[in-house]
């Protein structure tokens, strides 16, 4: 099975900070990688899909790369509705994994 | 409008059995895989497996194979997740989601989730 590594686990920002959070697979995905935000008590939010497309209505300022084992996701100054747990998502085949979260806190 | 609606809250006793619900809508409910994924409480998320109405073919998470059946009923577009014997380690929010077109491929569309609780 295909295992995804997620870091940092917990990451402290401000509003208005650059983060950049990295998931990393035990072996290549090519570009089938997804993430997600989701927030207390909710159901999870797709934003990117394909390693960098964004999801309709997820706004610019978050952006994700990479390919084969090695992926980022980028959120360009901070807004306070960010504040959340992020997931990665491989679906290289028709098993998935997901990352184990980092949860974004305000610093 | 694309939706998943799904069952309400369970409070069941360990070696009990539970069967929940996914009701699809705004959608050929036949043409898209339906997925179940477990989030234990504080925890992250975890894929279960997943079911293809159109072809009744399903599919399963090595760690969780046996322990639980996926089915759906395409009359009423709806995907279910079953226990025959629920165990207290089976206390977790359970999410339906379905992929975007051409599967595999990344949840676009959750269910809210249902809150499974076994205690005795």
């Amino acid at each position: 099975d295909i295992q995804m590594t997620q870091s940092p686990s917990t990451l402290s920002a401000s509003v208005g900070d650059r983060v950049t959070i990295t998931c990393r697979a035990s072996q290549s995905i090519r570009h089938w990688l997804a993430w997600y935000q989701q927030k207390p008590g909710k159901a999870p939010k797709l934003l990117i899909y394909k390693a960098s497309t964004l999801e309709s209505g997820v706004p610019s300022r978050f952006s994700g790369s990479g390919s084969g084992t090695e992926f980022t996701l980028t959120i360009n100054s901070l807004q306070p509705d960010d504040f959340a747990t992020y997931y990665c998502q491989q679906y290289d085949g028709y098993s998935y994994t997901f990352g184990q979260g980092t949860k974004l806190e305000i610093k | 409008e694309v939706q998943l609606v799904q069952s309400g809250a369970e409070v069941k006793k360990p070696g009990e059995s539970l069967k929940i619900s996914c009701e699809t809508s705004g959608y050929n409910f036949p043409n898209y895989w339906i997925a179940w994924v477990r989030q234990i409480p504080g925890k992250g998320l975890e894929w279960m497996g997943s079911i293809y109405p159109g072809g009744s073919e399903t599919r399963y998470s090595p760690p969780f194979q046996g322990q639980f059946t996926i089915s759906d009923d395409r009359s009423v577009s709806t995907a279910y997740l079953q226990w025959n014997t629920l165990k207290a380690s089976d206390t977790a929010m359970y999410y339906c989601a379905r992929p975007l077109p051409y599967s595999p491929n990344a949840f676009d569309i959750w269910g809210q989730g249902t809150m499974v609780t076994v205690s005795s």
